[in-house]
């Protein structure tokens, strides 16, 4: 299958640091949504973004679609504990549906207070 | 607010036991799919779902069944366990096939032995 690979695999973070993470694919992807997976829990859709090009922010969170379509990045702004977690890069292989996902491996971040 | 119920949250089986992992939503959503997670490789599609009486296979569907007799429950029957299938498995569903947006359960983690 269509592969997403994220980078950096994990980060150790001083709170207030500001954090970019990125992904990145070998082929077109018309949508990039990024989730967070809280230790125990399920994961929760953080962006969505369905256009190149396009920069979407939600409070400290900002994800930008890659102009090319293989990639995009999700920057955290001001760290704190609660963003720890595993955040995930997700889209919809070409030519299948929205919702029949492939996800990256996942960034893990430690916040240290 | 249920949204997404998995049960059992933990499960032991040992090799060659049989087992569902049941999966109920309250928000009316015609899409659902089942996904595991592994470390390092975050969360692959095993089986999804587009409506009652519709199923599909995803990326790893090998020893896995689904049925979805309504549009609540979705079910992922295990039929002969392996130590292959050592995992958390989550459950998720969409209102929509457009947006890409799940929302996931809070996982079933399951050890074969």
């Amino acid at each position: 299958g269509q592969q997403l690979n994220q980078s950096p695999q994990s980060m150790f973070i001083q709170e207030g640091e500001d954090v970019s993470m990125n992904c990145t694919s070998s082929s077109i992807f018309n949508t990039w949504l990024w989730y967070k997976q809280d230790p125990g829990e399920g994961p929760v859709l953080l962006i969505a973004l369905y256009k190149a090009g396009e920069l979407t922010s939600n409070g400290r969170l900002t994800a930008q679609f890659g102009i090319t379509r293989k990639d995009s990045f999700l920057n955290i702004s001001a760290s704190i504990p609660s963003d720890v977690g595993i955040y995930f890069c997700a889209g919809p292989p070409s030519g299948t549906s929205g919702s029949r996902l492939t996800f990256g491996e996942g960034t893990q971040l430690t916040v240290n207070p | 607010n249920a949204g997404v119920t998995q049960t059992p949250k933990f499960q032991v089986l040992k090799t060659g036991q049989s087992m569902t992992l049941q999966c109920a939503q309250d928000m009316n959503h015609e899409y659902m799919s089942w996904y595991r997670q592994d470390p390092g490789m975050g969360l692959r599609l095993i089986h999804y779902s587009v409506g009652a009486g519709i199923t599909d296979q995803g990326e790893v569907p090998n020893g896995y069944n689904v049925s979805r007799s309504t549009t609540e429950d979705f079910p992922l029957r295990l039929l002969s366990a392996a130590p292959s299938q050592t995992s958390v498995y989550f459950c998720a569903s969409s209102g929509s096939l457009n947006t890409g947006e799940l929302f996931f359960g809070e996982g079933s983690r399951l050890t074969v032995l």
